[in-house]
């Protein structure tokens, strides 16, 4: 099974800040990833894919990198609004997938 | 509108059964996987399952195969997720998603959730 580990798992920040979650993989995952966001009593909603491909309506502050076994993703400019729990996941070994164990993203 | 609708919360004892449901609406329902997505009180997402409703082909994650059985019935467009007999630990939020159409493997679209309380 491809284990996926997401640092850090919770995080302080300011609104306006650059804030960024590491999601690393057991074995390369060729940019089979994706983010999710959730927020409290709502279902996850997937925010990029493919690593770096945005979701149709996310707003383009939220952004992905990475290759191999380590991806990144990014937000630029937290608002308000982005205060939740993100998840990675990953699809290279499907349909076996996997996710990381969430990083909270609380307000400081 | 394209969506899915879970069934409501329920309540059970240790020892029975439930069957719980997913309704997709507003898409080919037998042309995308539907997967299951178990998240326990304050933890996070873990995988269960999928099903492809037009075949019912079906895949399970080891740590649930034979825990649960996941089906469909494509002629109304809903899957289902059942236990024969449900435990305490099985007390969750559960999700279900569609996966993408294409050869990706992420869940672009989630019901809300059923939540399931097993208490004696």
């Amino acid at each position: 099974d491809i284990q996926m580990t997401q640092s850090p798992s919770s995080l302080s920040a300011s609104v306006g800040d650059r804030v960024t979650i590491t999601c690393r993989a057991s074995q390369g995952i060729s940019n089979s990833l994706a983010w999710y966001q959730q927020k409290p009593g709502k279902a996850p909603k997937l925010l990029l894919y493919a690593a770096s491909r945005l979701e149709s309506g996310v707003p383009s502050r939220f952004s992905g990198s990475g290759s191999g076994t380590d991806y990144t993703l990014t937000i630029s400019s937290l608002q308000p609004e982005d205060f939740a729990t993100y998840y990675c996941q990953q699809y290279y070994s499907t349909p076996l997938y996997s996710f990381g164990q969430g990083t909270k993203l609380e307000i400081k | 509108e394209v969506q899915l609708v879970q069934s409501g919360a329920e309540v059970k004892k240790p020892g029975e059964s439930l069957k719980i449901s997913c309704k997709g609406s507003g898409y080919s329902f037998t042309s995308y996987w539907i997967g299951w997505v178990r998240q326990m009180p304050g933890k996070g997402l873990e995988w269960m399952g999928i099903i492809y409703p037009g075949d019912s082909d079906t895949r399970y994650s080891p740590s649930f195969q034979g825990q649960v059985t996941i089906s469909a019935d494509k002629s109304i467009s809903t899957a289902y997720l059942q236990w024969s007999s449900l435990k305490a630990s099985d007390t969750a939020m559960y999700y279900c998603a569609r996966r993408d159409y294409g050869d990706g493997g992420y869940f672009d679209l989630w019901g809300r959730g059923t939540l399931v309380t097993v208490s004696s």
